[in-house]
């Protein structure tokens, strides 16, 4: 069964603004990570933040982490086309050691 | 380093027929794992690996094997294929348990007629 539900599914954006993806989980987690996959290849792991972090930067990308809700979201700031792709959240357990991936949003970026 | 190789990248089979995907990586990592990707379903984890000589299931291993004789290389083989398995297949592999990130092979595409 999928740990991870993200919102929304696709998202359309324009060069240059903001993307925010969101990503809900249902139990409790060692850590959680973002991946990026192009369409045709392989995931690409983004940014990993642990459980006892509420927030992480890594260039461009903002991820925040609320345990309370089990909650996670992804922040993809001034776009570029070359972002477009597919993000996935996974989680990993505790005491899990595997990975569980979410559905995938799948971000548009139009220039 | 090449990362992680698959091969091949897209494959066509009957129903019926076994064949088997074949995964490598030159990183000296000790967790393998394979994946399967439908549509609108993310990935699901078929097998994995902690190390040479020890295989386990991951969420959905019916009518998959694995082995893993070396470091490098976790095949997988579809013993008699069926249409439900049709889907695209990534191998991954981290340094070990406990430490992150994994990589991932770009994949390979699979039909079954």
């Amino acid at each position: 069964s999928q740990q991870g539900e993200e919102d929304p599914q696709a998202l359309s954006i324009q060069e240059g603004e903001n993307a925010t993806m969101n990503c809900s989980y249902k139990t409790s987690i060692n850590n959680l990570q973002w991946y990026r996959q192009n369409s045709g290849r392989g995931l690409v792991h983004l940014i990993l933040i642990r459980s006892n972090e509420r927030e992480k930067h890594s260039g461009r990308l903002r991820v925040t982490l609320d345990t309370s809700k089990k909650s996670s979201s992804l922040l993809i700031t001034a776009s570029r086309a070359a972002d477009t792709a597919s993000y996935f959240c996974a989680t990993e357990g505790q005491g899990a050691q595997k990975l569980v991936f979410g559905q995938g949003t799948r971000l548009t970026i139009n220039p | 380093n090449a990362g992680v190789t698959q091969t091949p990248k897209f494959q066509v089979l009957k129903t019926g027929q076994s064949m088997t995907l074949q995964c490598a990586q030159d990183m000296n990592h000790e967790y393998m794992s394979w994946y399967r990707q439908d549509p609108g379903m993310g990935l699901r984890l078929i097998h994995y690996s902690v190390g040479a000589g020890i295989t386990d299931q991951g969420e959905v291993p019916n009518g998959y094997n694995v082995s893993r004789s070396t470091t490098e290389d976790f095949p997988l083989r579809l013993l008699s294929a069926a249409p439900s398995q049709t889907s695209v297949y990534f191998c991954a592999s981290r340094a070990r348990q406990g430490l992150w990130p994994q990589h991932f092979g770009d994949g390979t595409r699979l039909s079954i007629l």
